[in-house]
């Protein structure tokens, strides 16, 4: 199984700052590569798909890069809506395994 | 309007068999274009991917899970299914369905207690 390295699990930043999250795959996935951010009671909501698609209906804020094994996903500026749960998943082979999450929190 | 909804029963006793049924509107789900797959959260934990169903019954399945679970379809009724066999305190999850390939749309997860 492809497993995915993601990191900081927990994150606190300030309402305007640039948060970036990154991901490690143990294999090259190409770009097949989602982002989702979950909140809390909810189920996760995709943001970002082939690495760096942004989902019809997510904000402009966020973008996502990387490709083969190293992808990141940015906030260019955090909103107070943005606390949440975010995670990584590759769909490049089954299982679709996710990253660990980190946890995004305002300061 | 896509949309996916769990149904099943919340309390489940250990060794038992979990059902879950994922009752999908707005899309056709014998479309090839997309998976039709079942999610698993652990209270206070992270994401697992569980398995899915495409092209009207092929599946793919967690090695780990692989024994013990079944996906299935059934077209007419525009569902798919989780079984989910010999349940333990550690199935005990939120389990959401999803449209994937990417998991574009999911249910809102029904959480399923495993308790005598």
């Amino acid at each position: 199984d492809i497993q995915m390295t993601q990191s900081p699990s927990s994150l606190s930043a300030s309402v305007g700052d640039r948060v970036t999250i990154t991901c490690q795959a143990s294999q090259d996935i190409s770009n097949f590569l989602n982002w989702y951010q979950q909140k809390p009671g909810k189920a996760p909501r995709l943001l970002i798909y082939r690495a760096s698609k942004l989902e019809t209906g997510a904000p402009s804020r966020f973008s996502g890069g990387g490709s083969g094994t190293d992808f990141s996903f940015t906030i260019s500026s955090l909103q107070p809506e943005d606390i949440g749960t975010y995670y990584c998943q590759q769909y490049d082979s089954p299982p679709y395994t996710f990253g660990q999450g980190t946890n995004l929190e305002i300061k | 309007q896509v949309q996916l909804q769990e149904s099943g029963p919340g309390l489940v006793k250990p060794s038992q068999t979990l059902s879950l049924t994922c009752t999908v509107s707005g899309v056709s789900i014998s479309s090839d274009i997309y998976h039709w797959s079942w999610i698993r959260q652990h209270p206070g934990k992270g994401l697992e991917w569980i398995g899915y169903i495409y092209q009207g019954g092929r599946t793919y399945y967690k090695s780990t899970l692989k024994s013990r679970v079944t996906i299935s379809v059934d077209m007419s009724r525009n569902q798919f299914s989780l079984k989910l066999t010999s349940v333990t305190a550690a199935d005990m999850a939120v389990y959401y369905c999803a449209r994937d390939n990417p998991a574009d749309y999911w249910g809102q997860g029904i959480l399923v207690t495993v308790s005598s």
